[in-house]
């Protein structure tokens, strides 16, 4: 059983269209997370949800907007993509405070073009 | 900002130790330094964290000096499948993960 699993794995789009990624998570995780990390490879913290609340929102646009139905899943709902967009989105999920580590999803490759 | 400073690349052959070292002297009382790595593009794994004692699993031994102010992650016989990115990240409960640049760790044969 895949402990983060996020869909989908690749997804290649136009800009300015409007696109969803899904993430859930089987570790009775609390705490669940988005990342981004760009073509220099940096890895940064976009979101963090901790039982449904949102408890981080780094400087995202508001093109960005997470929904958490449950605390086992965490979605990303991106609108009117743009070119800088493209990157690597991973999930994440982790025990409250994060103690003892994160376990991350494999990522969903964004192409914008 | 970056808490952590680590050498960009190391190499090492295989079954040897790597031994990655790591400073973070602005470290506070009550952070973790952990460490992550990433190979080849997937997601970032758990390796170990420690708060002031050396800890070991089985993956890795953390040796962190007495005045914390730096620590080194031990792989005690390297293979080829630990050719990856290492991270060191200090950080205190409740906050996120921040990742800095880390080492590039290659192993040869």
């Amino acid at each position: 059983d895949t402990a983060v699993s996020q869909t989908p794995k690749y997804l290649v789009t136009q800009m300015g269209n409007d696109k969803s990624i899904k993430c859930e998570q089987n570790l009775g995780h609390d705490t669940m997370y988005w990342y981004k990390q760009d073509s220099k490879k940096f890895l940064k913290i976009m979101f963090s949800y901790n039982n449904k609340e949102l408890i981080i929102n780094e400087t995202v646009p508001n093109r960005f907007s997470p929904k958490s139905p449950d605390k086992a899943h965490l979605n990303l709902h991106i609108n009117s993509l743009e070119l800088g967009d493209s990157a690597v989105y991973f999930c994440a999920s982790s025990p409250r405070g994060g103690v003892g580590g994160y376990t991350f999803g494999s990522g969903t490759r964004l192409t914008v073009v | 900002d970056a808490k952590t400073t680590q050498p960009p690349s190391m190499d090492c052959a295989e079954g040897r130790a790597a031994n990655l070292p790591c400073n973070h002297s602005t470290i506070s009382g009550n952070e973790y330094v952990y460490w992550y790595r990433q190979i080849h593009s997937q997601g970032p794994q758990y390796i170990i964290h420690g708060l002031k004692n050396n800890e070991t699993n089985e993956m890795a031994s953390l040796i962190i000096t007495e005045d914390r102010k730096s620590s080194t992650l031990i792989l005690p016989h390297a293979t080829l499948r630990d050719t990856a990115v290492y991270y060191c990240i200090v950080r205190d409960s409740g906050y996120a993960l921040n990742f800095g640049k880390g080492t590039s760790l290659l192993v040869t044969p």
